[in-house]
């Protein structure tokens, strides 16, 4: 299983853009990488995933370099209710024993 | 469309009790997973199921324990309860094959 390695906290203010970089290092050919946000006391909720370049929804866009070594969670315009943990995870299928980091602790100030 | 239903909400039990929380996927999800959230902790996978079978398990003793239904719902069973099994039990459901995973809300387990 590929590990993964994030920055455990970061701070930014509201309406300004937010990048998460998560390593791994050791991804295989087959693994994919998926972004999930969760607020306190609640499930995390999926955001987003890729397996190469860039992809974007309506939340976020993943930039995946050529290497796919790291992936970027880039969130535009950030506001308070965006204050969560968010976790990265790379693997094949989601239940090949899913290891769920310690996430990275987003605050966002007014 | 539903989502992920956990039932129940909190439970309170004592040292050495047994405790069952239940979970129902959304309809049409076949695979269903279990984690444990300590407060302030990152969540640790448990359990996942897929048709009924156990697929895969995290590094829990064999206390925890659970099972699928034919109608794809499922039960954690939790025997010989410890003080530190207080936490947030996660259920998420997915696709067969698919990684993205929808959580319900949690059962907050106090053990007293």
């Amino acid at each position: 299983l590929a590990k993964t390695t994030q920055p455990i906290s970061m701070d930014s203010y509201e309406g300004q853009e937010v990048n998460i970089t998560c390593s791994h290092n050791n991804i295989a050919t087959n693994d994919y990488i998926t972004w999930y946000q969760q607020f306190p006391s609640q499930g995390p909720r999926f955001i987003i995933q890729g397996y190469k370049t860039k992809v974007t929804n309506e939340v976020a866009s993943l930039f995946i370099p050529a290497d796919r070594k790291s992936s970027t969670l880039s969130l535009p315009r950030v506001s308070l209710s965006d204050t969560a943990v968010y976790y990265c995870l790379v693997g094949e299928r989601a239940g090949f024993k899913t290891i769920f980091g310690a996430g990275t602790r987003l605050f966002v100030k007014a | 469309e539903a989502g992920v239903t956990q039932s129940p909400t909190h439970l309170i039990k004592t040292r050495g009790q047994q405790a069952t929380l239940r979970c129902s996927p959304i309809s049409g999800h076949t695979s269903v997973y279990w984690y444990q959230q300590a407060l302030g902790l990152g969540l640790q996978f448990l359990l996942w199921y897929d048709e009924g079978e156990e697929r895969n398990r995290g590094n829990f003793p064999p206390r925890f324990s659970g099972r699928q239904f034919p109608n794809y719902s499922s039960e954690l069973n939790v025997n010989a309860l410890e003080l530190e099994d207080s936490a947030l039990y996660l259920c998420a459901s997915s696709l067969q094959g698919y990684n993205e995973q929808f959580f319900g809300p949690g059962t907050r387990l106090t053990v007293l």
